[in-house]
């Protein structure tokens, strides 16, 4: 099936630890992006890649890193630099053309220990 | 900050038409209005957008007023699957600016 993953599910976190969480996309979108969602809250960009080895910092970037390496693969890091990182992340992706139309995963919830 | 005012919760009983506005009184001309919802815990799913004329597809129908300052989503007989937050956006297709969030109207279908 075509789609979008991401891994793992739950994520938990001890102080001053760097985690990695993964999404991968067999659509064959140029584009892929990183929201943050808080309880009760809206999504909230974090970074976003148009095309690989190329991506831009969105509004809460501070904190995070990304890569784009391959087409289908966009991992997020969630650096120690991050001092509130327990959220739901989700990772969507797009025709280059047509980024208002995404397709999201399912969605990563990370949790701080 | 998100264009677009939309009212954080609305119910609706089984079986009736849900409506859920939208005011973006500063859209700008070729701005495009997007609509997508998200269940509870998991990603948000696209379900309409427009320009000027109204819209309607599998999902829903999209009203949008003549001089564009506000849309009405329109679930014709919402089921208890249909609860979830419902995103209206707007997106200039310039290739450039990724979707903006805002918070979205909650709508409770109820049995």
């Amino acid at each position: 099936d075509g789609g979008i993953t991401q891994s793992p599910k739950y994520l938990f976190r001890k102080e001053g630890q760097n985690v990695t969480l993964s999404c991968e996309q067999n659509l064959n979108h140029d584009a892929m992006y990183w929201y943050r969602q808080d309880p009760g809250q809206g999504l909230r960009l974090i970074y976003y890649s148009q095309i690989v080895n190329d991506f831009q910092k969105g509004d809460i970037a501070e904190g995070y890193s990304v890569s784009r390496e391959k087409k289908e693969s966009f991992p997020l890091t969630v650096t120690s630099a991050q001092k509130n990182p327990t959220a739901f992340y989700l990772c969507a992706s797009s025709r280059r053309r047509d980024q208002e139309t995404q397709y999201f995963g399912p969605g990563t919830r990370l949790l701080v220990l | 900050d998100a264009k677009t005012t939309q009212p954080p919760s609305m119910d609706c009983a089984e079986g009736r038409a849900a409506n859920l506005p939208c005011n973006h009184s500063t859209i700008s001309g070729n701005e495009y209005v997007y609509w997508y919802r998200q269940i509870h815990s998991q990603g948000p799913q696209y379900i309409i957008h427009g320009l000027k004329n109204n819209e309607t597809n599998e999902m829903a129908s999209l009203i949008i007023t003549e001089d564009r300052k506000s849309s009405t989503l329109i679930l014709p007989h919402a089921t208890l699957r249909d609860t979830a937050v419902y995103y209206c956006i707007l997106f200039r297709n310039s290739g450039n600016t990724p979707l903006v969030f805002g918070k979205g109207t909650r709508l409770s279908v109820i049995a």
